[in-house]
């Protein structure tokens, strides 16, 4: 069956790194794209980026752009959030989810927390 | 950038009552709309998409409609289980939308 474990978060302080994973199986991970997509504590969904199948075309919410990179090892089944000069709102739930672009977000992750404090 | 809205943002209903969720985009987006459920400490479960179809394995009470800008989400019988926050989304394979979500209570 299909599964997403997300991994990576923790306590970060404000200007830090951190790098998120999402490692899948059971469907053909090279034929999917990817969405990050993130919830602040209370609040709604909020998309982050989404990759191609083939890591060609990314793309990235206003928000994160130019401080987070997405990223994909098609060998490792795993997509990547590299996120960067973090922030007190960055602070929040990611899922990773897969993109069918005629479906939606059909599976997702079950997120890891990220809390970016001084 | 697209812009999701929904109505009501809670509404308090009792099993077995039909339930109507709207949702509206500022420009049209056709029919690339889906309608997410979530629970407290869960991800979201995709329930319907583009606009009016079933996910494999939803039960057939929750029915979706609507074209260019305005969605609705329908749930003909309410169920205990139902009670949630759902979420309608435009999705492009540039990006996607979430609408603020509309928390369904028990009356």
């Amino acid at each position: 069956q299909v599964q997403l474990v997300e991994s990576g978060g923790g306590v970060v302080q404000p200007g830090r790194s951190l790098r998120l994973s999402c490692a899948t199986s059971g469907f053909t991970f090279s034929s999917y794209g990817m969405h990050w997509v993130r919830q602040a504590p209370g609040k709604g969904l909020e998309w982050v980026a989404v990759i191609w199948y083939d890591a060609n075309n990314k793309y990235y919410a206003d928000s994160v752009k130019g401080r987070f990179t997405i990223s994909r090892d098609n060998s490792k089944n795993t997509v990547y959030l590299q996120m960067n000069s973090l922030r007190v709102d960055d602070t929040a739930v990611y899922f990773c989810a897969r993109a069918s672009f005629s479906i939606g977000s059909d599976f997702w992750g079950q997120g890891t927390l990220v809390t970016v404090s001084s | 950038d697209i812009q999701m809205t929904q109505s009501p943002s809670t509404l308090s209903a009792s099993v077995g009552d039909r339930v109507t969720i709207t949702c509206r985009a500022s420009q049209s987006i056709s029919t690339w709309l889906a309608w997410y459920q979530q629970k407290p400490g869960k991800a979201p479960k995709l329930l319907i998409y583009k606009a009016s179809s079933l996910e494999s394995g939803v039960p057939s009470r929750f029915s979706g409609s609507g074209s260019g800008t305005e969605f609705t989400l329908t749930i003909s019988s309410l169920q205990p289980d139902d009670f949630a926050i759902y979420y309608c989304q435009q999705y492009n394979i540039y990006s996607q939308a979430f609408g603020p979500g509309t928390k369904v209570n028990i009356k």
